[in-house]
C-alpha cells in the first residue's frame, strides 16, 4: 500500500519560500507521477503541478511563475517550492500520486502552512 | 485556466439519489474522457471515488456512478446513506496537460 508522508515548516514569513517535501514510502517513486496541491481554510481545493520521476514537471499557470517542484528519486521524495509567498498562500498543502497524469489516487495526510509574520 | 464548475451544495433524504454536475469546456471536460471525482470528509484527505469518467477504484462503493456528456460531467450517487455527507470535488485533465479542479460541492444528507 502506497503511503505519503507530508512534512516541512508549519509557519513561513511573507515574501520568504515554502518548502515542504513529500515522502513516499510502500512503493517506488519510479515510473509514476507526483503532485502538490493545497486548499485554503474553508474552501476548494486547487492543483499547484505536478512532477514526472524523471524530473519533467507541469505546473498550473496561475502560480507557475513561483512554483518549483523537484524530485529525488534515491530517496523516495519529491519537493514543493513557492517563493514570495503571502497570507493567500496559507493552506493545507496535500501531495499525491497522480496515475498517468489523470487522477490522484493516493493522497498525503496534508500539512496545513500558514504565511504569517 | 479556470475551475470546473459545479453546484455549491446538493442535498438529499436517505435512500434517494442525487446528483453532482461538473461543467468545464472543450478543452478539458467535454475534450477528454479524464474526469474524476473525490469525496472528501472534514478534516480529512481528498478519497478517489471515479476516474476516466466512470470507472470506480477497488473498494469504493456501486452506489457511486459517473458519466459525461459534452463539456458536462456528472457524479449519481443512489441509496444515499449518512456516511455520504462530505464535499466532493471533480477533476479534468486539460489540452495543456494540466489539471483543473471544480469548485467542489457540499453534500447534506438531510
Amino acid at each position: 500500500q502506497v503511503q505519503l508522508q507530508e512534512s516541512g515548516p508549519g509557519l513561513v514569513r511573507p515574501s520568504e519560500t515554502l518548502s515542504l517535501t513529500c515522502t513516499v514510502s510502500g512503493g517506488s517513486i519510479s515510473s509514476y507521477y507526483w503532485s502538490w496541491i493545497r486548499q485554503p481554510p474553508g474552501k476548494g481545493l486547487e492543483w499547484i503541478g505536478f512532477i514526472y520521476y524523471s524530473g519533467s514537471t507541469n505546473y498550473n499557470p496561475s502560480l507557475k511563475s513561483r512554483v518549483t517542484i523537484s524530485v529525488d528519486t534515491s530517496k523516495n521524495q519529491f519537493s514543493l517550492k513557492l517563493s514570495s509567498v503571502t497570507a493567500a498562500d496559507t493552506a493545507v498543502y496535500y501531495c499525491a500520486r497522480l496515475y498517468d497524469a489523470i487522477y490522484f489516487d493516493y493522497w498525503g495526510q496534508g500539512i496545513l502552512v500558514t504565511v504569517s509574520s | 485556466q479556470s475551475a470546473l464548475t459545479q453546484p455549491a451544495s446538493v442535498s438529499g433524504s436517505p435512500g434517494q439519489s442525487i446528483t453532482i454536475s461538473c461543467t468545464g469546456t472543450s478543452s478539458d471536460v467535454g475534450g477528454y474522457n479524464y474526469v474524476s471525482w473525490y469525496q472528501q470528509h472534514p478534516g480529512k484527505a481528498p478519497k478517489l471515488m471515479i476516474y476516466d469518467v466512470s470507472n470506480r477504484p477497488s473498494g469504493v462503493s456501486n452506489r457511486f456512478s459517473g458519466s459525461k456528456s459534452g463539456n458536462t460531467a456528472s457524479l449519481t450517487i443512489s441509496g444515499l446513506q449518512a456516511e455520504d455527507e462530505a464535499d466532493y470535488y471533480c477533476t479534468s485533465y486539460t489540452s495543456s496537460s494540466t489539471l483543473v479542479f471544480g469548485g467542489g460541492t457540499k453534500l447534506t444528507v438531510l
